[in-house]
């Protein structure tokens, strides 16, 4: 799975946006990008993934860049809710052999919402 | 509950002493994961079953770490002649077939300190 690199901590008013930048430069074209959140004293919550469209649910939207060596995340109403550790992840898909299926987290991008 | 469930929540067990840790995946899930976060730290993958079959048990880190799933339902994380440096916060995941570790559900994890 591609390396990926996320600032260390940000910090977000209550109400504003939220976007947490990921780069994985070495990507490769079968990987898809994860997003997982860990909020205090919780298991990881899976938040959304994409491969090259941008991607929205009804927890976040996902922008990847045309060349795929980058995505943001947006949360666009931040809630004090939302202050967690934010995982980004590139993988493969499940379905192609040995390997795939395990998740490799990083160090995650510790979001504090302010009030 | 509908969502997976591990026990204990917390566990204190003196240095030497054995542990083991319960997980209930999500009914009807066949993918279960093990992995160990140390403070601080992303989650590690340990272990994976697709039903009651250890296919990957790469991650355990020395052989005083033993993982089973006899029936494909249930599984035990167990910790021989604990150390130190076990102390971790243990996560269960959970997945349907053919998804891997694609949107898998975590547990609340098991806080594991060694004294």
């Amino acid at each position: 799975d591609a390396k990926t690199t996320q600032p260390t901590s940000m910090d977000c008013a209550e109400g504003r946006a939220a976007n947490l930048p990921c780069n994985h430069s070495t990507i490769s074209g079968n990987e898809y990008v994860y997003w997982y959140r860990q909020i205090h004293s919780q298991g990881p919550q899976y938040i959304i993934h994409g491969l090259k469209n941008n991607e929205t649910n009804e927890m976040a939207s996902l922008i990847i860049t045309e060349d795929r060596k980058s995505s943001t995340l947006i949360l666009p109403h931040a809630t004090l809710r939302d202050t967690a550790v934010y995982y980004c992840i590139a993988r493969r898909s499940a379905i192609s052999g040995a390997g795939s299926y395990q998740l490799t987290f990083g160090k995650g991008t510790k979001l504090s919402v302010i009030p | 509950g509908a969502g997976v469930s591990q026990s204990p929540r917390y566990k204190v067990a003196k240095r030497g002493q054995d542990v083991a840790l319960r997980c209930d995946p999500i009914s009807g899930h066949v993918s279960l994961f093990w992995y160990q976060q140390a403070l601080g730290q992303g989650p590690e993958f340990l272990t994976y079953f697709q039903n009651e079959a250890q296919l990957d048990k790469s991650g355990l880190p020395s052989d005083r770490f033993f993982a089973e799933r006899p029936e494909g339902s249930v599984s035990t994380l167990k910790i021989q002649r604990t150390q130190q440096e076990d102390s971790a916060v243990y996560l269960c995941a959970s997945s349907t077939a053919g998804t891997g570790g694609l949107g898998a559900f975590f547990g609340q994890g098991t806080r594991l300190t060694v004294v």
